[in-house]
C-alpha cells in the first residue's frame, strides 16, 4: 500500500526553525520526485518545494526561497523541509506528496503535519 | 506572472454537469491537473495530464485543455462530489495551483 505520512509539526515561536519528516512506503522511492505542499487555515493550496528523484535539482515557491529547504535520505525513503526563521504566515497544514517524475504533479498524498508559528 | 484563475463557488443540482474552469495564459501549452479535497482531508488527484484519469476516479470526473482554459467536468453530480477542487499547472519549475474552487450539491 502506497503511504506518506509526515511529522516534525509543532507550535513554534516567529524566528524559529523547524524540520518536517515524510516517510513513504509502498513504492519505489528513489524512482519519485517529492514534493511539499501547504494549506494555511480556511485558504487553499500553496506549492512549497520539489526535488528531483535523484535528488539533483530542487526548486521553490517564489515566497519561500532562502528560507526552506528541501532534502532526501533514500536509504531511509524519508523527505526533509527545513524551515527556518519562521514567520506567523507560515501557520499552516504541510502536506507531501509523490511526484511521477518530469511532470511536477502530485499523484499520492500524506495526510499532513500541523506548523503554528 | 502565471496565474490560475478559478470561480470561488458552482453550485449543481444531483445528477446535473458541473463544470469547474481553470484560465491562465498560456495553459494550452502546459498539462493541467485537478485534485479534490474534502474538509480536513489531503487532497486526491481526480485528472492529470489534461484528460487522464487516475485508477478508481469514477468516469463521470473528466478534465479537457485548450487555448487558455482547463476544465473539469463532473457528469451526473452525486452528493458525495461536494468538495473544494483545486487545478494545478507548471511554468519554468514553478508549481502553481489555482485559488480552488467549492463545489455545492444543491
Amino acid at each position: 500500500q502506497v503511504q506518506l505520512l509526515e511529522s516534525g509539526g509543532a507550535v513554534v515561536q516567529p524566528g524559529k526553525s523547524l524540520r518536517l519528516s515524510c516517510v513513504a512506503s509502498g513504492f519505489a522511492f528513489s524512482d519519485y520526485g517529492m514534493h511539499w505542499v501547504r494549506q494555511a487555515p480556511g485558504k487553499g493550496l500553496e506549492w512549497v518545494a520539489v526535488i528531483w528523484y535523484d535528488g539533483s535539482q530542487e526548486y521553490y515557491g517564489e515566497s519561500l526561497k532562502g528560507r526552506f529547504t528541501i532534502s532526501r535520505d533514500d536509504s531511509l525513503k524519508t523527505v526533509y523541509l527545513q524551515m527556518n526563521s519562521l514567520r506567523v504566515e507560515d501557520t499552516a497544514v504541510y502536506f507531501c506528496a509523490r511526484d511521477p517524475p518530469h511532470y511536477y504533479y502530485m499523484d499520492v498524498w500524506g495526510k499532513g503535519t500541523t506548523v503554528t508559528v | 506572472s502565471f496565474e490560475l484563475t478559478q470561480p470561488p463557488s458552482v453550485s449543481v443540482s444531483p445528477g446535473q454537469t458541473a463544470r469547474i474552469t481553470c484560465s491562465g495564459n498560456s495553459l494550452s501549452e502546459q498539462y493541467v491537473y485537478w485534485y479534490q479535497q474534502m474538509p480536513g482531508q489531503a487532497p486526491v488527484l481526480v485528472i492529470y495530464k489534461d484528460i487522464e484519469r487516475p485508477s478508481g476516479i469514477p468516469e463521470r470526473f473528466s478534465g479537457s485543455n485548450s487555448g487558455t482554459t482547463g476544465t473539469l467536468t463532473i457528469s451526473g453530480v452525486q452528493a458525495e462530489d461536494e468538495a473544494d477542487y483545486y487545478c494545478q499547472s507548471v511554468q519554468d519549475n514553478t508549481v502553481l495551483f489555482g485559488g480552488g474552487t467549492k463545489l455545492t450539491v444543491l
